[in-house]
């Protein structure tokens, strides 16, 4: 039981370039969120699903899509890479309305 | 959606209790109030749970006064390990889930 995994890891990205993150969770949880972290910051929520195929926007969601066309996976989109956007990406879900969240590990993100 | 407010920061030594407030002045009815802790590079994880008065598990208690404004996460004997970020989140059946800027404890030797 893996939980929720995110690939990359690391990526470093050039301004401009476009790259998709996964998230991916083995729990059937329904809600899916993406959230970005800077040094020394909180959690800042970009883009949040409640179900398969529904997406909704977040405090942060300038500069990223997302998809959620099979329940298991939560994709976050970076169309055009800004320096702005170097921060930890970190992936969650949650079975139903008052669960728990249960994190991924994160992926570094750097763009130069 | 509910405003939390936390303290930035706070210093404990190990074997001391330490309680870290949470203030929800506009929470409302079906709110309930979520703690989480998070480690340097990891994800947060949760911590506790509550609606009212006071809930207890393995690893801290969480006090909620009759008015609900606010909520205090208390840490019993903290070590070393304790030291990381907490977040208090405040939320009902939306599924909006904002973590504010938390309070980073540092426990000393």
């Amino acid at each position: 039981n893996a939980g929720v995994t995110q690939t990359p890891k690391f990526r470093v990205l050039k301004t401009g370039q476009s790259m998709t993150l996964l998230c991916a969770q083995d729990m059937n949880h329904e809600y899916m969120y993406w959230y970005r972290q800077d040094p020394g910051m909180g959690l800042r929520l970009i883009h949040y699903s409640v179900g398969e195929g529904t997406t909704a926007k977040g405090e942060v969601p300038d500069g990223y899509n997302v998809s959620r066309l099979k329940k298991q996976n939560f994709l976050l989109g970076l169309e055009s890479a800004a320096p702005s956007q170097t921060s930890v990406y970190f992936c969650a879900s949650k079975d139903s309305l008052r669960e728990k969240l249960f994190f991924g590990s994160g992926t570094q993100l750097s763009v130069l | 959606l509910a405003k939390t407010t936390q303290p930035i920061s706070m210093d404990s030594y190990e074997g001391q209790e330490v309680n870290i407030t949470c203030s929800h002045n506009n929470i409302a009815t079906n709110d309930y109030i979520t703690w989480y802790q998070q480690f340097p590079s990891q994800g947060p994880r949760f911590i506790i749970q509550g609606y009212k008065t006071k809930v207890t598990n393995e690893v801290a208690s969480l006090f909620i006064p009759a008015d609900r404004k606010s909520s205090t996460l208390s840490l019993p004997r903290v070590s070393l390990s304790d030291t990381a970020v907490y977040y208090c989140l405040v939320g009902d059946d939306n599924n909006d889930m904002r973590f504010g800027a938390g309070t980073r404890l540092t426990v000393k030797p």
